[in-house]
């Protein structure tokens, strides 16, 4: 059975750099595990942000990125605001299912 | 960019079943897929299933197999309906359900969610 990791809880500076990354037991995270990255604020419904790795929805920020790195997915937010406090989640397709990491809860302070 | 309207909030007694709904609008092209995803209170998500109406198809997560049914109703101009069923509830069952459009391996827009509480 696929676990994806993340990490449970980050902090970022408003303006500053944070990388959010994503990992499975059974290996490397590649292209072909067509990353998923989403935003969830408290009682609202997730919004997509990345989808396969590196790309962007058009209403995704344009300080949002994805990429893979060191066998792992990764969500970079350059230039971190106030409102991109919330949980984060990447999903990975393995073995003909979709699995959803546990969260990352980020805080902007 | 498509929009997803579910059906309103449930509440079940174990054992019974429960039928909700995802509305589509607002695509330029007939060919995408719908996710089912839950959320248990304070919890992560759960993915159960894929359906794409389009090409025939449908995948359960093998947790859900035998208890759990998507459909579609292409019928309607401009717009797709698309369900869960899910029989036999027990407590843990209770959770908020998400409809995602998701097309060629991307996840796109998402319903509101649907509450579903199961309670004796």
């Amino acid at each position: 059975q696929t676990v994806v990791t993340q990490e449970p809880s980050l902090t970022v500076s408003p303006g500053g750099t944070v990388t959010l990354t994503c990992a499975s037991n059974t290996g490397a995270v590649t292209s072909s595990s067509c990353p998923n990255w989403f935003q969830q604020n408290p009682g609202q419904a997730p919004r997509a942000l990345i989808y396969r790795a590196t790309n962007k929805h058009s209403w995704t920020p344009a300080r949002f990125s994805g990429s893979l790195f060191g066998g792992k997915a990764a969500l970079t937010l350059s230039g971190a605001q106030s409102e991109d406090e919330a949980e984060y989640y990447c999903l990975l397709y393995s073995g003909d299912s979709w699995v959803f990491g546990g969260g990352t809860k980020l805080t902007v302070l | 960019q498509v929009q997803l309207v579910q059906s309103g909030t449930e509440v079940k007694r174990p054992g019974a079943s429960v039928k909700v709904s995802c509305k589509a609008s607002g695509y330029t092209f007939t060919s995408f897929g719908i996710s089912w995803v839950r959320q248990a209170p304070g919890q992560g998500f759960e993915w159960m299933g894929h359906i794409n109406p389009y090409k025939s198809y449908t995948d359960y997560a093998q947790k859900f197999q035998g208890r759990l049914t998507m459909t579609a109703d292409t019928s309607t101009t401009a717009t797709t309906t698309f369900y869960i069923e899910l029989t036999t509830l027990r407590s843990d069952d209770t959770a908020v359900y998400y409809c995602a459009r998701d097309y060629d391996f991307a996840w796109g827009s998402w319903g509101q969610g649907t509450l579903v509480t199961v309670s004796s």
